[in-house]
């Protein structure tokens, strides 16, 4: 199985301020057909998980600019532009290049 | 509106058997990828299931392999999943997913299952 890391696990940020996630996979997540399935999901309180990006830096619908994904082959990177307050909540990036999908251990967004 | 709304958790036993649904609605459901994921209690994610559009194609992850089935019924639009041989390790949210082009793109509310005598 793709084993995902994430660094920091936890990231207290202050209101306005940039926050940023790095994710490492450990191997490629390029597919034969040269697609990144590299996705990034956000989990409020008490809510179900929601897809921010998909395929490294693709926003899903609904989703605002301030959230933007980067990287290649088994090193990712989600950043926060300016946090606001409802940004709180964990952060997972999820391979789906090879079943078993797997994510990451997920990092908490908090404010300082 | 897509909308995925599971049902069917509850307390089971150990070893016992418990039948998950998952009805969809708005979007074409037989056009889709379905999958099923959990998360324990403040615990990450795992992805376990995975069914194809027609249902003829299924995944799974080892943990789960053997003793959950998938299956789909696209007349009535429903997800199933059928879980026998329940551990005290299977206690947690039950999601039901939509797999897009765009990924795992719509996650239902969940239902919450829980094994203990």
């Amino acid at each position: 199985d793709i084993v995902m890391t994430q660094t920091p696990l936890s990231s207290p940020v202050t209101l306005g301020q940039p926050a940023s996630i790095s994710c490492n996979s450990s191997q490629s997540l390029v597919h034969t057909n040269g697609i990144t399935y590299l996705s990034w999901l956000q989990q409020r309180p008490g809510q179900p998980p929601r897809l921010l990006i998909y395929e490294i830096f693709n926003r899903f619908s609904g989703v605002p600019d301030r959230f933007s994904g980067s990287g290649a082959g088994t090193d990712f990177t989600l950043k926060i532009s300016r946090v606001e307050a409802e940004d709180v909540g964990v952060y997972y990036c999820l391979q789906t290049t090879q079943f078993p999908w797997t994510f990451g251990p997920g990092t908490k967004v908090e404010i300082k | 509106e897509v909308q995925l709304v599971e049902s069917g958790g509850g307390l089971v036993q150990p070893g016992g058997s418990l039948r998950l649904s998952c009805a969809a609605s708005g979007f074409t459901f037989s056009n889709y990828w379905m999958l099923w994921a959990r998360q324990a209690p403040g615990k990450g994610l795992m992805l376990f299931s995975r069914i194809d559009a027609d249902g003829s194609t299924t995944f799974y992850a080892d943990s789960v392999q053997g003793r959950f089935t998938i299956s789909r019924d696209n007349a009535r639009n429903t997800l199933y999943l059928q879980m026998n041989s329940l551990s005290a390790e299977d206690s947690a949210v039950y999601y039901c997913v939509r797999d897009s082009r765009s990924g795992v793109d719509y996650w239902g509310q969940g239902t919450l299952v829980t094994v203990s005598s």
